[in-house]
């Protein structure tokens, strides 16, 4: 199977730690998306990546959140100082270049406590 | 922003079609319309895409009308497995990520 792979799938940190998760998405696929799911909620767009560059970030988003992906291939995401609020699924998404549907993983599940 | 607005929940029995509307209002010009399946736990799964008239896939039909406010998606002959939340979602450009916008989606239960 090479769809979209997120790593880990489970995250449990304490509040005020850092955290970093990984994302690995089609490998034809040029655009990368970040997003976060709540409960009961559809998933919020965080970021948008363009091969290594990064086009767009949420205007809601915190400065302590933050995006690469080097080299155009994986991508990670950061958040900085984790606060309960933080906690939700965080979704990466790809699609082709000239495609507009996008591939998700399964989503990496961040608990602060 | 493109924000939609779709009904909360729907419930179907086994084997009949299920139509669910999504209606978008602000739609842009470049904006396409994008259905979503997202089973418990999971990412969201893409379903169907157009930008007007009808598109039809071996799962599903989307239907636009000539204004593009709203949009259907038609699912035939529904089963169990059917069940799930189903997202609309307007909206997507190389540089309109930000309009974006999943909304609460609609949750499908599908009845024996």
């Amino acid at each position: 199977d090479t769809g979209v792979s997120q790593d880990p799938r489970h995250k449990i940190t304490k509040r005020g730690q850092n955290v970093t998760f990984r994302c690995d998405p089609i490998s034809e696929h040029n655009r990368l998306y970040w997003y976060r799911q709540t409960l009961g909620q559809g998933p919020e767009f965080l970021t948008y990546f363009q091969n290594e560059a990064q086009l767009e970030k949420s205007r809601l988003l915190s400065d302590r959140f933050s995006a690469e992906r080097p080299k155009g291939s994986f991508s990670t995401l950061e958040i900085q100082r984790t606060e309960q609020g933080d906690s939700a699924m965080y979704l990466c998404a790809s699609s082709p270049t000239l495609g507009r549907e996008q591939y998700f993983g399964p989503g990496t599940r961040l608990t602060v406590t | 922003l493109a924000k939609t607005t779709q009904p909360i929940s729907m419930d179907s029995y086994e084997g009949q079609e299920v139509n669910i509307t999504c209606s978008h209002n602000n739609i842009a010009t470049n904006d396409y319309i994008t259905w979503y399946q997202q089973f418990p736990s999971q990412g969201p799964r893409f379903i169907i895409q157009g930008y007007k008239t009808k598109v039809t896939n071996e799962v599903a039909s989307l239907f636009i009308p000539a204004d593009r406010k709203s949009s259907t998606l038609s699912l035939p002959r529904v089963s169990l497995s059917d069940t799930a939340v189903y997202y609309c979602l307007v909206g997507e450009s190389p540089t309109g990520a930000n309009n974006l916008f999943f909304g609460t989606g609609t949750r499908l239960t599908v009845i024996p």
